[in-house]
C-alpha cells in the first residue's frame, strides 16, 4: 500500500520569507511524487513532478522540492513567499508496483497562510 | 490547449437518487481517472478510464460505476445516493503513456440531502 503524511495542517510565514511545506511518503517500487495546489472552491492545479534524475525539481510559480530517498521525503519550498501563493497544498505518491491503475494517494493537505 | 472541464459545478440531490457527473478530458489525454474529496481530505481514488475500460479501481462500492467514450470524455454515476456522498468530485486526464501525469478539472461540488 502507498500513503503520503503531511505532518503540518497550516503553515504559516511572512511575506518574503522563505517557505516550505513537509511531506513524507511510504510506496512500493520507486516513488513518482507530485504536489498540487487547491485554491477555495477549486480543482487541483499540478506544481510539480520528481519521476526520476536531479534531486531537486522546480515547478510554476517559483515552486521547487527536495527528493530524499533515505528520509522518503518530498517537501515544497520557495525562497521567498507571496501572499497570493495562500492557499491547500497536497503532496501525492504513485508507486511503480501498483499494477496498470496509476492511482494517486494523496495526503490531507497543509494550508498555507502568508500574511504581510 | 482546452483544459480539463467537468459539469455540473454544483449539484444538489436527495438520498437514494443517482447522479451522473461528466468530464472532457484535455485535448490529447486518453486516460481519465475520478477523485471524491470529502471536506477537509485529500483526495480519494475511485477509478481510472483507459480506452473506454476500467483500469484500476480504489476502495468504492459498486454504486460508484464509470464510462469513457470514443472522444475520452467520461461519466461518473452513483446510485443509491448516501448522505456521505456528499464531497468534491474530481476527474483528471492523463497524455497517453504518461497515466500517473494527472491535470484536474475544477470539480463538481454534490451535496446529498
Amino acid at each position: 500500500a502507498q500513503s503520503v503524511a503531511q505532518p503540518e495542517d497550516q503553515v504559516n510565514v511572512a511575506e518574503g520569507n522563505p517557505l516550505t511545506v513537509k511531506c513524507t511518503y511510504s510506496v512500493s517500487g520507486n516513488p513518482y511524487l507530485f504536489w498540487y495546489v487547491q485554491y477555495p472552491n477549486r480543482g487541483l492545479q499540478f506544481l510539480l513532478k520528481y519521476i526520476t534524475g536531479d534531486n531537486l525539481v522546480k515547478g510554476s510559480y517559483g515552486f521547487e522540492a527536495e527528493f530524499n530517498k533515505s528520509q522518503t521525503s518530498f517537501h515544497l519550498k520557495k525562497p521567498s513567499a507571496l501572499v497570493s501563493d495562500s492557499a491547500l497544498y497536497f503532496c501525492a505518491v504513485r508507486g511503480t508496483n501498483t499494477g496498470t491503475a496509476s492511482k494517486l494517494t494523496f495526503g490531507t493537505g497543509t494550508r498555507l497562510q502568508v500574511t504581510l | 490547449e482546452t483544459g480539463v472541464t467537468q459539469s455540473p459545478t454544483h449539484l444538489i440531490k436527495t438520498r437514494g437518487q443517482q447522479v451522473t457527473l461528466r468530464c472532457s478530458s484535455q485535448s490529447g489525454h486518453n486516460t481519465v481517472s475520478w477523485y471524491q474529496q470529502a471536506l477537509g481530505q485529500g483526495p480519494q481514488f475511485i477509478f481510472q478510464y483507459y480506452r473506454e475500460e476500467e483500469n484500476g479501481r480504489g476502495n468504492f462500492p459498486p454504486r460508484f460505476s464509470g464510462l469513457q467514450f470514443p472522444n475520452y470524455s467520461s461519466e461518473l454515476n452513483v446510485n443509491a445516493l448516501e448522505l456521505d456522498d456528499s464531497a468534491l468530485y474530481l476527474c483528471a486526464s492523463s497524455p497517453q503513456d504518461r497515466a500517473y501525469e494527472q491535470y484536474f478539472g475544477p470539480g463538481t461540488r454534490l451535496t446529498v440531502t
